[in-house]
């Protein structure tokens, strides 16, 4: 399968504890974005890399959220200290650099429930 | 702050019924507008990419409109199936962004047989 593959797909955390996400890219895609999808919202966009330099982040994303693309290929979300209202789907996405017409291929998603 | 809206939340319809569903953005620094299917359990699928004013796309059963002049798009599904069961999202993207979308809220649709 060469799609966007996210580990874990589950986690069930107790607040306060720090928890961190993985995304693996589809290879050859430069671009990899991270968004956030609350119950009865469409995903959000909380951050954007282009290779390894994380260009955009959203205000969403607080000081306790921070993420990485160390070598420009997979990518990293850590959460530190989680609050319940951390708990989301979180969401990996990779495309191909620039152009109107590229799609941004999404993968399976992390839910994260803090208790 | 960007306003994507979808219309309905939801929606029940009977196989074998055609269907349509709207989202609204906003009209300027428009670049693209993107429709996903996204089912339980599984990534969001791209269906289209859609760059020009008027628009139009089709695959099989599925299509969709284009109109960034007022800012809205519509999504067809000719003769509805229980696999089309899943929630539409559009999401806009903005002509000075890295490519980062704004999402609707979704709209659930689910087929009966």
């Amino acid at each position: 399968d060469t799609g966007v593959s996210q580990n874990p797909r589950h986690k069930i955390t107790k607040r306060g504890q720090n928890v961190t996400f993985r995304c693996d890219p589809i290879s050859e895609h430069n671009r990899l974005y991270w968004y956030r999808q609350t119950l009865g919202q469409g995903p959000e966009f909380l951050t954007y890399f282009q290779n390894e330099a994380q260009l955009e982040k959203s205000r969403l994303l607080s000081d306790r959220f921070s993420a990485e693309r160390p070598k420009g290929s997979f990518s990293t979300l850590e959460i530190q200290r989680t609050e319940q209202g951390d708990s989301a789907m979180y969401l990996c996405a990779s495309s191909p650099t620039g152009g109107a017409r590229n799609e941004q291929f999404f993968g399976p998603g992390t839910r994260l429930t803090v208790l | 702050i960007l306003n994507v809206e979808q219309s309905p939340q939801s929606l029940h319809v009977q196989e074998g019924d055609s269907t349509n569903f709207t989202c609204s953005f906003p009209s300027s620094n428009f670049y693209a507008l993107h429709w996903y299917r996204w089912e339980t359990a599984k990534s969001p699928e791209a269906l289209f990419v859609m760059t020009l004013n008027g628009d139009e796309k089709k695959k099989g059963r599925i299509s969709a409109t284009l109109n960034t002049k007022e800012g809205y798009s519509y999504l067809y599904i000719k003769g509805s199936q229980p696999e089309d069961s899943a929630t539409y999202l559009c999401a806009f993207r903005r002509g000075t962004s890295y490519g980062k979308l704004t999402f609707g809220q979704g709209t659930i649709l689910t087929v009966h047989p």
